[in-house]
């Protein structure tokens, strides 16, 4: 069974500050994608990544793939109050079309 | 509008009823996937579809739970004799592409269907 773990599971920060966010498993995955969710709406993609190692920038938001293609993280640098949301990773494992989510990030940044 | 659409949004149904929910993915997109999530959590796969070909429902938590896209479209989700823990969010999402080794499609969400049963 492929697993994706995120942490932390809860992260309250102030407006301005950096974080990360981890997705990892002991499996390898073809690809790999970030989506953020906000309160009574369904997932919205922000990234994928496919290649290890690939780095991926979007404004503040930073995405890295690992080189084994087994982990992820996602790095916000200043964070302001509308990063506020659920971030998920997703990942496709190999020879399979069954993408599966980690259990999520909240993430609530104060102004 | 031009996106995913669940029907219906809110089920409320008491235990024992079946439910069928739908799903009317974006026009020409080839997967279909359906997932349950709880309140805060990520989506947890149930099945996926490509074209009409049900590729995968190992998610499906038992024999109650079945789905089906008959014509490669609309998809509907049935869950029989239903009980109080299949009380979630069952969301339903569609991507244009199929996806394999060398590329993942977005999928688009639609705004889920509320399973509540008492």
């Amino acid at each position: 069974t492929q697993l994706l773990e995120q942490s932390p599971q809860f992260l309250s920060i102030q407006e301005g500050e950096n974080l990360t966010v981890y997705c990892n498993s002991s499996s390898v995955f073809s690809s790999l994608q970030w989506y953020r969710q906000e309160p009574g709406e369904g997932p919205v993609l922000l990234v994928t990544v496919v290649t290890g190692g690939e780095v991926k920038k979007l404004k503040r938001l930073t995405f890295q793939f690992g080189d084994a293609r087994k982990d992820s993280s996602l790095h916000i640098t200043a964070a302001q109050p509308g990063d506020t949301g659920l971030y998920l990773c997703a990942g496709l494992p190999s020879n399979t079309g069954k993408l599966i989510f980690g259990q999520g990030t909240t993430l609530q940044v104060k102004p | 509008g031009a996106g995913v659409s669940q029907s219906p949004r809110y089920k409320v149904t008491k235990r024992g009823q079946d439910v069928a929910l739908r799903c009317d993915p974006i026009s020409g997109h080839v997967s279909l996937y359906w997932y349950r999530q709880a309140l805060g959590q990520g989506p947890e796969f149930l099945t996926y579809f490509n074209y009409e070909a049900q590729q995968d429902k190992s998610g499906l938590p038992n024999d109650r739970f079945s789905a089906e896209r008959p014509e490669g479209s609309i998809s509907t989700l049935t869950i029989q004799r239903t009980e109080q823990r299949d009380s979630a969010m069952y969301r339903c999402a569609s991507s244009l592409i199929r996806p394999g080794p060398t590329n993942t499609g977005e999928l688009f969400f639609g705004e889920g269907s509320r399973l509540t049963v008492l």
